[in-house]
C-alpha cells in the first residue's frame, strides 16, 4: 500500500512556482522519498529524491521536514510542459527496491 | 542514447487467448521492472528481475501472469489465457542496479482483451 497522501489535483500558473505537498507521516528511518510525474500516455519519469536533507536538480527541488513526515515538491517556473500527474514515494531500499504508487497530484499549469 | 523500448506499442487480444509482451531494458541495466497501469488507476507493481532470476514477483496478480528475462537483458511477460480485467498499460522499467535510484520506464504496451 502506498504510504503517502497527496492533493488529488492543483493548478498554477505559468512561470510560477509550483509547490506540490505529499505527507508520509508513518516514513522510516531507512526509507526515502522519491518522485516521479507521468505525462499523459508516457511512462513515469524520475524527478528527484532525498532522505533527510534537502535536495536540488536542474528539475526541481525537494524540501524534506525535519521530522521527515512530510515534504514538498517545488518546481521553481512552471511551464506547460509540467502538467502531468505527480508522484510522491516513499522507497525502502530493500531487496527489490520497486517503487509504490499512490494516486498523485495532477497538477494543471495554466497559460 | 536508447532508452528502454516495448513491443508492441499496442495490443488487442480475444479472452482467453495468451499473450505476451516485450521489454528491451536500457544496454547494461541489471535490474527490470514490471508494472501495469489499469484504467483511471495508479501504476501497480508485479515483478522485479536482478540479472536473469526474478527475486520478487509478489505483484503477479494470478498463476496466469509469468515473466523471465533471458541474458540479463530482454525480458517477456506473459499472460495466459487473457481476462478483461486484465486490459492495461504494462510498463516496464529498468535500472542500472539494485542500489541505483532511477528507474526509467518505457513507453508501455497498451493491452485490450475483448
Amino acid at each position: 500500500d502506498a504510504k503517502t497522501t497527496q492533493p488529488t489535483s492543483m493548478d498554477c500558473a505559468e512561470g510560477r512556482a509550483a509547490n506540490l505537498p505529499c505527507n508520509h507521516s508513518t516514513i522510516s528511518g531507512n526509507e526515502y522519498v522519491y518522485w516521479y510525474r507521468q505525462i499523459h500516455s508516457q511512462g513515469p519519469q524520475y524527478i528527484i529524491h532525498g532522505l533527510k536533507n534537502n535536495e536540488t536538480n536542474e528539475m526541481a527541488s525537494l524540501i524534506i521536514t525535519e521530522d521527515r513526515k512530510s515534504s514538498t515538491l517545488i518546481l521553481p517556473h512552471a511551464t506547460l510542459r509540467d502538467t502531468a500527474v505527480y508522484y510522491c514515494i516513499v522507497r525502502l531500499r530493500d531487496s527489490s527496491y520497486k517503487l509504490i504508487f499512490g494516486s498523485g497530484t495532477r497538477l494543471l499549469v495554466r497559460p | 542514447g536508447a532508452g528502454v523500448s516495448q513491443s508492441p506499442s499496442n495490443k488487442v487480444t480475444e479472452k482467453g487467448k495468451d499473450v505476451e509482451l516485450r521489454c528491451d531494458p536500457i544496454s547494461g541495466h541489471t535490474a527490470l521492472y514490471w508494472y501495469r497501469q489499469s484504467l483511471g488507476q495508479g501504476l501497480e507493481f508485479l515483478i522485479y528481475f536482478q540479472g536473469n532470476s526474478a527475486p520478487d514477483k509478489s505483484g503477479l496478480p494470478s498463476d496466469r501472469f509469468s515473466a523471465e528475462r533471458t541474458g540479463g537483458s530482454v525480458s517477456t511477460l506473459t499472460i495466459q489465457r487473457t481476462q478483461q480485467e486484465d486490459s492495461a498499460v504494462y510498463l516496464c522499467a529498468s535500472q542500472a542496479g539494485p542500489l541505483y535510484n532511477e528507474q526509467f520506464f518505457g513507453p508501455g504496451t497498451r493491452l485490450t482483451v475483448l
